[in-house]
C-alpha cells in the first residue's frame, strides 16, 4: 500500500521561504511515476504547484515558477517542495501526491499539511 | 492556459437520487487527460475517475464519468450518504505541461 507523508514547519514568516518533504513508502520515488505538490487555501480550491519525475525534470505551475523549486532524494525515497518569498495568499494545505497508475492523474495522496504564512 | 468551469456550485440532492455534476473546458481537451476527484471535509482528495471515464482501484460503479472536447460528466447513480462531497474535475495541459482543477461542486443533503 502506497502512503505519502508530508512534514515541515507549520509557521512560516512572510518573505520566508516554505519548505516540506513528502516521505514515500510503499512504492519508489524511481518507480517511474510523477510526484506533485497541490495546495488549498482555507476554504477554497485545488490548486497544482508542480510535479518533479525521478530523473529531477520537473514542471511548474506558471503562476508559481519563479518561485518553486520542486526536488527529490532517491536514497531517503522523498521529494520536497520549496517556495520562496511567501506572502498570506500562500496560507494553505500543502499536499503531495503520486502519478496515478494509469497516468494524467494523482492517487494517492498525503494528508496534507496546513502552513500558515503569518508573523 | 485551459480553464475549467464546473456546474452547479452547489447541488442540493437526496439519499438516492441521481446526481449529474458537469465540468466544462476553455478548450478541447483530450478524454485521456480528464479526471475526477471526491473530497470530503478534512480530507485529502480521492480520485474517482480517470481518463475521463475509467474509475480508479476500488471506486463503486453507482459512479461513472463520460464526455469528450470541452463537456464532461460524473454521474452518481443513486446517492448514498457518504457521498455528499466537494467534487473536482482536472485536466492536464501539454503547452506548458500544467494540471489544472476546476472550482469544484459542493454536493450537499436536501
Amino acid at each position: 500500500q502506497v502512503q505519502l507523508q508530508e512534514s515541515g514547519p507549520g509557521l512560516v514568516n512572510p518573505s520566508g521561504t516554505l519548505s516540506l518533504t513528502c516521505a514515500v513508502s510503499g512504492d519508489s520515488i524511481g518507480s517511474g511515476k510523477w510526484w506533485s505538490w497541490v495546495r488549498q487555501p482555507p476554504g477554497k480550491g485545488l490548486e497544482w504547484i508542480g510535479e518533479i519525475y525521478h530523473s529531477g525534470s520537473t514542471n511548474y505551475n506558471p503562476s508559481l515558477k519563479s518561485r518553486v523549486t520542486i526536488s527529490v532524494d532517491k536514497s531517503k525515497n522523498q521529494f520536497s517542495l520549496r517556495l520562496s518569498s511567501v506572502t498570506a495568499a500562500d496560507t494553505a494545505v500543502y499536499y503531495c501526491a503520486r502519478e496515478g497508475t494509469s497516468g494524467y492523474s494523482y492517487g494517492p495522496w498525503g494528508q496534507g499539511t496546513l502552513v500558515t504564512v503569518s508573523s | 492556459e485551459i480553464v475549467l468551469t464546473q456546474s452547479p456550485g452547489t447541488l442540493s440532492l437526496s439519499p438516492g437520487e441521481r446526481a449529474t455534476l458537469s465540468c466544462r473546458a476553455s478548450q478541447s481537451v483530450r478524454s485521456t487527460y480528464l479526471a475526477w476527484y471526491q473530497q470530503k471535509p478534512g480530507q485529502a482528495p480521492r480520485l474517482l475517475i480517470y481518463g475521463a471515464s475509467s474509475r480508479a482501484t476500488g471506486i463503486p460503479d453507482r459512479f461513472s464519468g463520460s464526455g469528450s472536447g470541452t463537456d464532461f460528466t460524473l454521474t452518481i447513480s443513486r446517492l448514498e450518504p457518504e457521498d455528499f462531497a466537494v467534487y473536482y474535475c482536472q485536466q492536464y495541459g501539454s503547452s506548458p505541461p500544467m494540471y489544472t482543477f476546476g472550482q469544484g461542486t459542493n454536493l450537499e443533503i436536501k
